[in-house]
């Protein structure tokens, strides 16, 4: 299987902040990367896809880019509606699908 | 507008048997596969197997395959995970997704979740 290790577990920052969270594969997944928003007591929320085309009705403010094993979610600045825990997820393998760990972030 | 609606929340003892279901609107039924994602309590997603609509065919991952049944019935436009035999370990909420145009195999639509308790 192919290993998904998001990098921080847990990220602390203010609203206005610049936050970057990192996904990296055990092995080449191309481009085949999706980062959803989680918040307690709800569905995930697809983000971003094909590692950085943004979802219709996702703000601005998120992106994503990266190939191969290293990937990055970007909030450029944060604001109150982000705290929540982000996942990443590779769709690369043949119906072999994994999820990253997830990173909470939390107001500082 | 597509939606994903979950069966409500299951109470079971151990050894019983269970059967969920996630029903899909708004969209033609078979054309997305349908995946099923485990979230235990506190912890992060588990993405446990998928089934095409069209012709039933599965896929599981390893760490669900044997436990678990994925089926669907395309008449009535509904997809099923199923157990034969709970553990207290299989206590989580379950999610029903979908993908959608340019995002075939990642998680556009999400059904409401269904909350699993097992325990004696």
């Amino acid at each position: 299987d192919i290993q998904m290790t998001q990098s921080p577990s847990t990220l602390s920052a203010s609203v206005g902040d610049r936050v970057t969270i990192t996904c990296r594969a055990s092995q080449s997944i191309s481009s085949w990367l999706a980062w959803y928003q989680q918040k307690p007591g709800k569905a995930p929320k697809l983000l971003i896809y094909k590692a950085s085309s943004l979802e219709s009705g996702v703000p601005s403010r998120f992106s994503g880019s990266g190939s191969g094993t290293e990937f990055t979610l970007t909030i450029s600045s944060l604001q109150p509606d982000d705290f929540a825990t982000y996942y990443c997820q590779q769709y690369n393998s043949y119906f072999l699908w994994t999820f990253g760990q997830g990173t909470k972030v939390e107001i500082k | 507008e597509v939606q994903l609606v979950q069966s409500g929340a299951e109470v079971k003892k151990p050894g019983e048997s269970l059967r969920i279901s996630c029903k899909g609107s708004g969209y033609s039924f078979t054309s997305y596969w349908i995946s099923w994602v485990r979230q235990m309590p506190g912890k992060g997603l588990e993405w446990m197997g998928r089934i095409d609509p069209s012709d039933s065919y599965t896929n599981y991952s390893p760490s669900f395959q044997g436990h678990v049944t994925i089926s669907a019935d395309k008449s009535i436009s509904t997809a099923y995970l199923q157990w034969s035999s709970l553990k207290a370990s299989d206590t989580a909420m379950y999610y029903c997704a979908i993908g959608g145009e340019r995002c075939t195999s990642c998680f556009r639509y999400w059904g409401q979740g269904t909350l699993v308790t097992v325990s004696s």
